[in-house]
């Protein structure tokens, strides 16, 4: 299936671990990216790369690493975790730079960290 | 402070019914998208609009874009339960990066 496949789906951990999720996209995207979906379900902007590079990097705690070993894959590692660091994590693609007039970001189903 | 602002934060119809919901802000965005979220799931695209005014109808929803681009509204014509879910918009000035709004939970009941 073309999608956008991010594991695991759900993490559960203790505080000041450290812990990492993948992301991998077989859609050809240029373009990936991490997003957080908060209690209230607010979704913010984290990182974007395009082909590899860092494109958009929101303020978000150095204790946060994306990493884009290809175009096709876009993990994070988070270090050192906090009790406000659970959420819903969502990894995404899009075509080209970004979303366009004709078509939209193509979302993974989320990883839903609990630190405990 | 968010950006896009969405309204009513939750919303509880009958099978049948009709509803709109509301998406709005201060700026001037150049295109605004709309998704919808089922649980467990990630966002999926229903649209874009990208002209001021401009409406787009797919199957039972309707978007509309305001004539100033800094709103829009989905009307679901009516309403089941597979309408179920969040529904997001999400503000674009430059295609460079979208900001969403928090979402509207649409509970649709047999």
């Amino acid at each position: 299936d073309t999608a956008v496949s991010q594991t695991p789906k759900y993490l559960v951990t203790q505080m000041g671990n450290d812990k990492s999720i993948k992301c991998e996209q077989n859609l050809g995207h240029d373009t990936m990216y991490w997003y957080k979906q908060d209690s209230k379900k607010f979704l913010k902007i984290m990182f974007s790369y395009n082909n590899k590079e860092l494109i958009i990097n929101e303020t978000v705690p150095n204790r946060f690493s994306p990493k884009s070993p290809d175009k096709a894959h876009l993990n994070l590692h988070i270090n050192s975790l906090e009790l406000g660091d659970s959420a819903v994590y969502f990894c995404a693609s899009s075509q080209d730079g970004g979303p366009g007039p004709n078509y939209g970001y193509t979302f993974g189903s989320g990883t839903r960290l609990t630190v405990v | 402070t968010q950006l896009l602002e969405q309204s009513p934060q939750f919303l509880s119809i009958q099978e049948g019914e009709n509803l709109t919901v509301y998406c709005n802000s201060s700026s001037v965005f150049s295109s605004l998208q709309w998704y919808r979220q089922e649980p467990g799931e990630g966002p999926v695209l229903l649209v874009t609009v990208v002209t001021g005014g401009e409406v787009k109808k797919l199957k039972r929803l309707t978007f509309q874009f305001g004539d100033a681009r800094k709103d829009s509204s989905l009307h679901i014509t009516a309403a089941q339960p597979g309408d179920t879910g969040l529904y997001l918009c999400a503000g674009t000035y430059n295609f460079n990066k979208f900001y969403f709004g928090s979402g509207t939970k649409l509970n649709v009941k047999p």
